[in-house]
């Protein structure tokens, strides 16, 4: 089975471009998360999705970060304007209401870096 | 708020040993508990987990256990391989109805051959 696909695996943009990352959860799950990880702030949770709505997007640093998901089987992650302080991995991860909606499955992230 | 402090941050085993992290959290509320592996370059693996009803969980070389009234959990790896060095990450789901994880800062584990 095809795991969490995210894209682009890198990105590299200037300071003041928007960025948009990409995530394909696994076929049948029903939850979305994205994540934030920094050395400085590890692993942060920054929005989830169940059943395509936005369930809590307490961990949005700010307005300068959207996300939406269209349908079950893509969601974006967006910086408009991008900053330095933005430069991290950013993963998806998905979930199955059949597996119990804790396990989390994760992708191989992107690694984002703004000059 | 929420918070998982986990120990030690890095740990150094010779190959064979047994290996030994440890997590405490805070939310009472917290029911599910699982722990991830990271290798260098990619994504968190979920290897295994406990929920709050049960004290401990086997999968082979790696164990998992819990005590609810101290609200620890503990993640043993024996006879470990070179293969088994990356980084450790344990989580403890938040309360409130919602399937969010607070994560801890991980570990950082080598096996030396």
């Amino acid at each position: 089975d095809a795991g969490v696909i995210q894209s682009p695996r890198h990105e590299v943009t200037e300071m003041g471009q928007e960025v948009t990352l990409r995530c394909k959860p696994i076929s049948g799950h029903n939850s979305l998360f994205w994540y934030r990880q920094t050395m400085m702030r590890g692993l942060e949770l920054l929005i989830y999705f169940n059943n395509n709505v936005p369930i809590d997007d307490s961990g949005m640093p700010e307005d300068r970060f959207s996300a939406k998901m269209p349908n079950a089987s893509f969601s974006t992650l967006k910086i408009q304007p991008s900053e330095p302080r933005d430069s991290a991995v950013y993963f998806c991860a998905s979930s199955s209401p059949d597996r119990g909606p804790y396990e989390q499955y994760f992708g191989p992230g992107t690694r984002l870096t703004v000059t | 708020g929420e918070n998982v402090e986990q120990h030690p941050s890095t740990l150094s085993v010779q190959e064979g040993d047994s290996a030994v992290i440890k997590c405490t959290y805070s939310d009472s509320a917290s029911n599910y508990f699982p722990w991830y592996k990271q290798e260098l370059g990619k994504g968190p693996q979920l290897i295994i987990d406990i929920r709050s009803n049960v004290g401990e969980k086997k999968d082979q070389r790696i164990a998992v256990t819990l005590n609810k009234t101290a609200k620890h959990f503990s993640l043993h790896i024996t006879e470990t391989q070179p293969e088994d060095s990356a980084v450790y990450f344990c989580a403890a789901s938040t309360g409130g109805g919602t399937y969010k994880y607070i994560f801890g800062t991980g570990t950082r584990l080598k096996v030396l051959a």
